[in-house]
């Protein structure tokens, strides 16, 4: 079974630009939930997607949105991006998204200079 | 809002001496998870505990679930260079709540 696949792997992006960030999950996978890891921070949830619709927000502003295709694939977009948006962006999938455990994929590393 | 703690942040250890890191919940939980992360790598699931006062091992890690299920622990015997890595325990709430997780180094 192939795991989950986040593209690009690297991303440099420039303040003030717009990224959008790919996941597809696990097969038979609904759920895919969004993580932003930053040295020292850990993993800050983002949200989280089931069935196309997003079932918890995490304390990101309103520059970070995503959205779930009927495939189950989702994508996150960041806005008018700034310097400390930098870091590791992780998407992880489970079969359900209660207490189902996530299956990480290998992030894509983002940069703004 | 629900915080998860976890320490130490580092630790560094002989090849051989045991290790553990602790996880505390603000909130009860009711499970928790643990992740391991490689350098370079993505977090691992290792495990679930749902019971209060849960344990279980596997191989050389130990896991424990508090008897309030608001705290919980990894114990590491005998620490070999393939632990090398970040554990990170997952709170489960209505979301997932990471702890800031304890990197491990350990000295050949």
């Amino acid at each position: 079974k192939a795991g989950v696949t986040q593209t690009p792997r690297y991303l440099i992006k420039t303040r003030g630009q717009q990224v959008t960030l790919s996941c597809s999950p696990i097969s038979g996978h609904r759920s895919v939930s969004w993580y932003q890891q930053t040295p020292g921070q850990g993993l800050q949830f983002l949200f989280e997607y089931f069935s196309e619709t997003q079932r918890n927000k995490g304390n990101f502003p309103g520059r970070f949105s995503g959205r779930q295709f009927s495939n189950s694939r989702s994508e996150m977009n960041v806005s008018t991006l700034e310097l400390g948006d930098s870091a590791l962006y992780l998407c992880a999938s489970s079969l359900k998204g209660d207490n189902s455990p996530l299956h990480f994929g290998n992030g894509t590393r983002l940069t703004v200079t | 809002g629900q915080q998860v703690m976890q320490i130490p942040q580092y630790q560094h250890v002989q090849e051989g001496e045991d290790f553990t890191t602790y996880c505390n919940s603000s909130t009860t939980l009711s499970n928790i998870q643990w992740y391991k992360q490689r350098p370079g790598g993505h977090p691992v699931f290792l495990i679930q505990l749902v019971k209060s006062g849960e344990v279980k091992k596997q191989k050389r890690l130990t896991f424990q679930f508090g008897e309030a299920k608001k705290n919980s622990s990894l114990h590491i015997t005998a620490t070999q260079t393939t632990d090398v890595g970040t554990y990170f325990c997952a709170g489960i709430g209505n979301q997932f709540y990471f702890g800031t997780g304890t990197s491990l180094t350990v000295i050949p």
